[in-house]
């Protein structure tokens, strides 16, 4: 079983849609979440991190983290075409030595 | 702030040769991690140091080594290329103590072994 897992996808959605990408993971002990955009050629780009149960907003964004099920996701409202990326979960926190990356979900928005 | 810079951005090798990355991180963090990142493997942790001291290290061959200066900015080395080392080099820098918080990449070093 791999650390974390995620869907590579593609997820496509429409724009102005909610787009769901989940991730989970299998260290009980990861207590801080970070969700990366990374752009074709580009680079990670740190968007979200969610730190307790719950929800988390920013703007579009939304971060629910479950722990009790290892189970961390990111809610992207009124989807654009700009949002169009691989959205990297990265599970962390006190006692780990790294962020360990999840391989990624593609998401596509079609205009 | 400045960001993460990383240079060279691009780097033609020839197998057998050795390679030098530099990342200067963004002002005041003291933590710098590198990562390598290629399609089959995704990113992957090869080092991190704080403080000038290596304090946590991936699993990959020796020929991986790395180092921190006084002013935190950062080298990695690569011996004796192999094909599979082409790939995306990553420099990430935290402004924490801890290594496994918040990081902010650089633009990356594009290797070509040949």
């Amino acid at each position: 079983q791999k650390e974390v897992e995620q869907n590579s996808g593609p997820l496509s959605v429409p724009e102005g849609a909610i787009a769901s990408l989940n991730c989970t993971y299998s260290d009980r002990g990861s207590q801080s979440f970070f969700w990366y955009r990374q752009y074709s050629g580009k680079s990670p780009e740190l968007i979200m991190f969610i730190y307790s149960n719950g929800d988390k907003e920013d703007g579009r964004f939304t971060a629910q983290l479950n722990k009790a099920s290892q189970y961390v996701s990111l809610l992207i409202r009124d989807s654009q075409p700009s949002d169009s990326a691989t959205y990297l979960c990265a599970p962390g926190g006190t006692g780990r030595r790294a962020l360990t990356f999840g391989s990624g979900t593609r998401l596509q928005v079609q205009p | 702030k400045a960001g993460v810079t990383q240079t060279p951005r691009y780097l033609i090798k020839t197998r057998g040769q050795q390679v030098t990355l530099s990342c200067s991180p963004i002002s005041g963090h003291r933590s710098v991690s590198w990562y390598q990142q290629t399609p089959g493997q995704g990113l992957q942790f090869l080092f991190e140091y704080f403080s000038e001291t290596q304090r946590n290290k991936g699993n990959f061959p020796g020929r991986f080594s790395g180092r921190q200066f006084s002013n935190s900015r950062s080298e990695m080395n690569v011996s004796t290329l192999e094909l599979g080392d082409s790939a995306l080099y990553l420099c990430a820098s935290s402004p924490g103590t801890l290594p496994a918080y918040e990081q902010y990449f650089g633009p990356g070093t594009r290797l070509t072994v040949t």
